[in-house]
């Protein structure tokens, strides 16, 4: 069945990487964007940015400009997403979700890995 | 950066009430919004698409409408498994979610 599956947890000191896989199944992977999401203890839904499979193309939410690097393996069918300098408000659920369309970032997301759980804490 | 206003916040309502939320742009996209359902400790399921199509497997009792500016989610009767927060998100040149409705029983 058409699957995302993401990396475990992960605990992070204040100015550490972390760097979040998110595995695709039972789909063409080159076909349908990614985008990250992530969601703060208590908080609502904030979006990162996308990856395009096919081409590498990226964009980040500007307030992720200079922190974050999305990447892709097609030989493995995966995505990454690495989050630089970590603060403690950047402890979250990180999610990866393909778009329900093909060939465009555009429309919703329709299948969403289980969440990885991220803490920054000295 | 486009800055999409969701209303009410949270709202109260009863098994079969007909619920509408709302969500604004501060610039028109079109029709390149998404709406979804959260439930604790669960991701996001995606309920509408391009502002009004509605994903498959989704109830029909969920529609969603609107283009430029203004769109709402409407639930024509309400379900008990509907309790639950609810999130627009836009898909301009960046994306953005609004701030989130949480929809409990009265």
């Amino acid at each position: 069945q058409v699957q995302l599956v993401q990396s475990g947890a992960e605990v992070k000191k204040p100015g550490a990487s972390m760097k979040v896989s998110c595995k695709a199944s039972g789909y063409p992977f080159t076909g349908y964007y990614i985008h990250w999401v992530r969601q703060g203890p208590g908080q609502g839904l904030e979006w990162m940015g996308w990856i395009n499979p096919n081409s590498g193309g990226t964009k980040y939410a500007q307030r992720f400009q200079d922190r974050v690097t999305m990447t892709r393996d097609t030989s493995i069918n995966t995505a990454y997403m690495e989050v630089n300098s970590l603060r403690s408000d950047d402890t979250a659920i990180y999610y990866c979700a393909r778009v329900v369309e093909m060939t465009t970032p555009r429309a919703g997301m329709d299948v969403w890995g289980q969440g990885t759980t991220v803490t920054v804490s000295s | 950066d486009i800055q999409m206003t969701q209303s009410p916040s949270s709202l109260s309502a009863s098994i079969g009430d007909r619920v509408t939320i709302t969500c604004r742009a501060s610039q028109s996209i079109s029709s390149w919004l998404a709406w979804y359902q959260q439930k604790p400790g669960e991701a996001p399921k995606l309920l509408i698409y391009r502002a009004s199509i509605l994903q498959s497997g989704v109830p029909s009792r969920f529609s969603g409408s609107g283009s430029g500016t203004e769109f709402t989610l409407t639930i024509s009767s309400l379900q008990p498994t509907d309790f639950a927060t609810y999130y627009c998100q836009h898909f301009d040149s960046y994306s953005g979610f609004g701030q989130g409705t949480r929809l409990g029983i009265k």
